[in-house]
Order: structure tokens, then sequence, then C-alpha cells
């Protein structure tokens, strides 16, 4: 059973550059969260997704930064014109469950932003 | 929301030493969860422990949900152990909020 899978794990931008990651849950699995690092930090809570669904969006930039789920296919966390302060490691959970359930992380996606 | 607090902060061991790193919520919580993140970025599931005490080979972990707070223990530390480990808690609506972790050295 594969683990969560995050794509790409590195990704490159300039200033201005969209930026878009990819999440894939823990087959059975249909809650995906997104969390950022900033270096030396912990990790934040930005999102909580479900199938098609926006659950919780309160740690999510109100500007620049939007996620989604669809019906098929990977989570998508699209960050619109990239500013140096958006260099972070940003990870995908995933749950097979609503309510308290274990969270299992993805490799992350380390962006850089020149 | 719901604060967490680590303890200590840094932490250097001798290879074969124990230690006991210390997680406080503010909060009651509906689930806690202890992480290992390696020196390349990898957060590996230690434990998933709302309550009461789990056992893994040389690690184990304590949560008293009633007193707010969660202990993970480490004994016969090895080098491998070294890296930053975090206490996440779930309040409502399965928001995880994590501390700002306990960077563990071990050194040879």
């Amino acid at each position: 059973n594969a683990g969560v899978m995050q794509n790409p794990r590195h990704l490159v931008r300039r200033r201005g550059q969209e930026a878009r990651l990819r999440c894939s849950p823990m087959k059975g699995h249909s809650h995906v969260y997104w969390y950022r690092q900033l270096p030396e930090e912990g990790l934040k809570f930005m999102v909580y997704l479900q199938k098609e669904n926006i659950i919780d969006e309160s740690g999510m930039p109100k500007e620049r930064f939007s996620a989604e789920f669809p019906k098929e296919g990977p989570s998508i966390l699209r960050i619109q014109q990239v500013v140096r302060g958006d260099s972070a490691a940003y990870f995908c959970a995933s749950s097979p469950l609503r309510g308290p359930d274990e969270q299992f992380f993805g490799p992350g996606t380390r962006l850089t932003v020149l | 929301g719901i604060q967490v607090e680590q303890s200590p902060p840094d932490l250097i061991l001798q290879e074969g030493a124990n230690s006991t790193l210390r997680c406080n919520f503010s909060d009651s919580v509906n689930n806690l969860q202890w992480f290992h993140q390696n020196p390349w970025g990898q957060l590996i599931n230690l434990f998933y422990i709302p309550s009461g005490t789990k056992q893994n080979g040389r690690l184990s972990a304590t949560t008293v949900a009633t007193e707010r707070y969660s202990l993970l223990y480490i004994s016969s530390s090895q080098t491998t152990d070294s890296g930053v480990y975090f206490c996440a808690v779930v309040g409502g609506y399965q928001k995880v909020t994590f501390g700002i972790g306990t960077k563990l050295q071990v050194i040879p």
C-alpha cells in the first residue's frame, strides 16, 4: 500500500510565477490536509479538504493561495505570483475517516522562490 | 486555538543515553501524534496516542489527557534518532496544531 505521494519533491520558481503542488493520498483515504513548514519552524495547518469540498481553510493566506481536491486525481495546492516568503516545505497528509484519526504525511515539496 | 508547548527545545545526548520529551497542550484534544522529522526532512509517524501508553521498540509514549500532557521516552539512543521530534494535537474539525519541536542530537 503506497504512502502519501507528493510531487514535485523540489520546485524552483522565480518571483511572480505560479507554483502547483500535487498530493495523492493513501489508497482508501478521502481526507487531505496541507501544511507549511518554514525553515527551523514547526508545521502550520493550511487547509483541510475532502473530495470536491474544502472543509477548513482557516490557515490559508487570503490571497494567492488556493487548494482543491477534485473527484478524480490528486489534491492541488496552487500559489499564484509567488514571493520569496513563500519559500518553504509544503507537506500533505491524509487520513481515512472523519473525526479524530491518525494522519499520514507525504515527503513534502520544497519550494524555493528566487 | 489550542497551544502546544514542547520541552526541551534542544537536547544533546551521548549514544546509549535515555531521554524524555514533553508535550503540554492547553485544551482537551481528540487525538495526539508524535512524529520524528529526520535530517532529510521526512516526517515519520511514531505514535498515535490520544491517551494511555504505547511502546514500539526503544520508544514509548504516554498521554495523560486529563492533565493535558504527553511524554515520549527514548531509551538507549542511537545516532539515527537525531532529528526533530514533534508533538501534534487535533482539536475540532481535525485541525492539527504542531508544537515547535524538540531538536535532538545524538553524538557517538
